[in-house]
């Protein structure tokens, strides 16, 4: 069975540091990769994915995450947190683009200080 | 822009009533989605459908059920509420088609009271 790892429920970072959101997978095959933000009281929004190709990919708000095949990770960057980062992130994973249902990891709740 | 909405954002109902939380997008998607979100457990499956008419079991469906009469349209069911249902339900959708993302388009949620 797939699983996802987040490692530490909570981040703090101070505005200007560099963010680093850790996501570890259980995998036989190549997985595809999905990192997904949610603010308070919304639903969640796709931040950027993985499925084949580039092994670092950019998404939206300047964040970006390698795939690590050898590490099974794929961990979220940014390499100056804003004010506006603080949410909470999530890491999923789906192995069968055709089947649909993602895995989701726990979640991590990031909160910029100023 | 694409959508997901869910009927309701907020909803207090009471212990023993029948409960329908609806979920409509407008993207021609296979894929529908019902998760409940809870503080500390994250996002846990309790339903999913690959079409219409068709719906599988997720990892927690007990106490409830779902319909997909129409490929836009998905409806999860309390059949009878519990206190242990109250919680954030979040609807997503997916296509099979687009070659270049298998992300889930999320709704805003329906937070829910059962009292």
């Amino acid at each position: 069975a797939q699983s996802v790892t987040q490692l530490g429920s909570h981040v703090s970072v101070s505005e200007g540091a560099l963010v680093l959101l850790r996501c570890n997978y259980s995998s036989s095959v190549p997985p595809y990769l999905f990192w997904y933000v949610q603010y308070p009281n919304q639903g969640l929004q796709l931040l950027l994915k993985y499925t084949t190709g580039a092994t670092l990919v950019k998404g939206i708000n300047g964040f970006e995450a390698e795939f690590k095949k050898s590490e099974t990770s794929f961990h979220l960057t940014k390499p100056s947190a804003h004010m506006s980062d603080a949410a909470e992130y999530f890491c999923a994973v789906n192995y069968n683009t055709n089947a649909g249902k993602s895995t989701f990891g726990d979640g991590t709740t990031l909160t910029v200080k100023p | 822009d694409v959508k997901v909405t869910q009927s309701s954002r907020y909803l207090v109902k009471r212990t023993g009533e029948k409960v329908f939380l609806e979920c409509v997008q407008d993207m021609d998607h296979e894929n529908m989605f019902w998760y409940r979100q809870d503080p500390g457990l994250g996002l846990r499956l309790i339903y999913f459908s690959y079409d219409v008419k068709m719906k599988e079991k997720g990892d927690i469906p007990e106490g409830y059920s779902v319909s997909r009469e129409k490929k836009e349209r998905f409806s999860l069911i309390l059949e009878s509420a519990s206190t242990n249902q109250t919680s954030m339900y979040l609807c997503a959708s997916r296509s099979t088609g687009n070659p270049k993302g298998y992300g889930y388009t999320f709704g805003s949620g329906t937070r829910l009271t059962v009292v």
